[in-house]
């Protein structure tokens, strides 16, 4: 079946812009979670959601960045504001449940690259 | 706060076994992960302790020790297509904090 697809797959962008990252999770997760990952580092927890309900978003740097899954299956990334610093490769991963030994189904990722 | 150590790099050359430690300071903890990521590739789960103990999975294992906040994974007979980095990861509440990782590289 399908895994987990992003879009777009990369996004160049000039620095104050706005941009919206998708993600579409495997069909029945109730789980999904958005990542941001550096060259060199592990996966850094950004936001979940468990249905449509941002369940933690902790792991959000600030509130340039926000997150929403109205429908509890799409979800989008939103940066507002871009900076030079939030140059990186988002990730999302969905999971049948949350928690647990719920094993997380990652996406190809989207590099955004903001000059 | 939550803080994973791993090493950054580890070599080996084909057929040998390699371990990956982990070592962890966290709250709420509730089970290690572990996840390989080619380069380029999204990160793909290879393993789970929640217990004390081995789990094994085909030519990979993973120990957890709870009371020595401390993991390994291991990675027997090794071929090429293992070169890649590994992460493990720490369960708290219901999301997973990951470690930096190790990049392994497998040479003939």
């Amino acid at each position: 079946g399908a895994g987990v697809s992003q879009t777009p797959s990369n996004k160049v962008t000039e620095k104050g812009k706005y941009v919206e990252l998708r993600c579409d999770p495997i069909s029945g997760h109730t789980a999904l979670y958005w990542y941001r990952q550096s060259l060199g580092q592990g996966p850094e927890f950004l936001i979940y959601f468990q249905g449509t309900g941002a369940a933690d978003d902790s792991g959000l740097p600030n509130d340039r960045f926000f997150a929403v899954r109205p429908e509890g299956s799409v979800s989008t990334l939103k940066i507002q504001r871009t900076e030079r610093g939030d140059s990186a490769v988002y990730l999302c991963a969905s999971s049948l449940n949350a928690g647990g030994r719920n094993e997380q189904f990652f996406g190809p990722g989207t590099r955004l690259t903001v000059l | 706060g939550q803080s994973l150590e791993q090493p950054s790099e580890v070599t080996a050359v084909e057929g040998a076994i390699v371990q990956i430690n982990c070592t962890y300071q966290t709250s709420g903890f509730y089970g290690l992960s572990w996840y390989q990521q080619h380069d380029g590739g999204a990160p793909t789960f290879l393993s789970y302790n929640a217990l004390d103990g081995l789990e094994e999975t085909g030519r990979f294992s993973s120990f957890l020790s709870r009371s020595d906040s401390y993991g390994y994974l291991l990675l027997q007979e090794l071929q090429m297509k293992d070169s890649a980095s590994y992460f493990c990861a720490v369960g708290t509440g219901d999301k997973l904090i990951f470690g930096t990782g190790t990049r392994l590289q497998v040479f003939p």
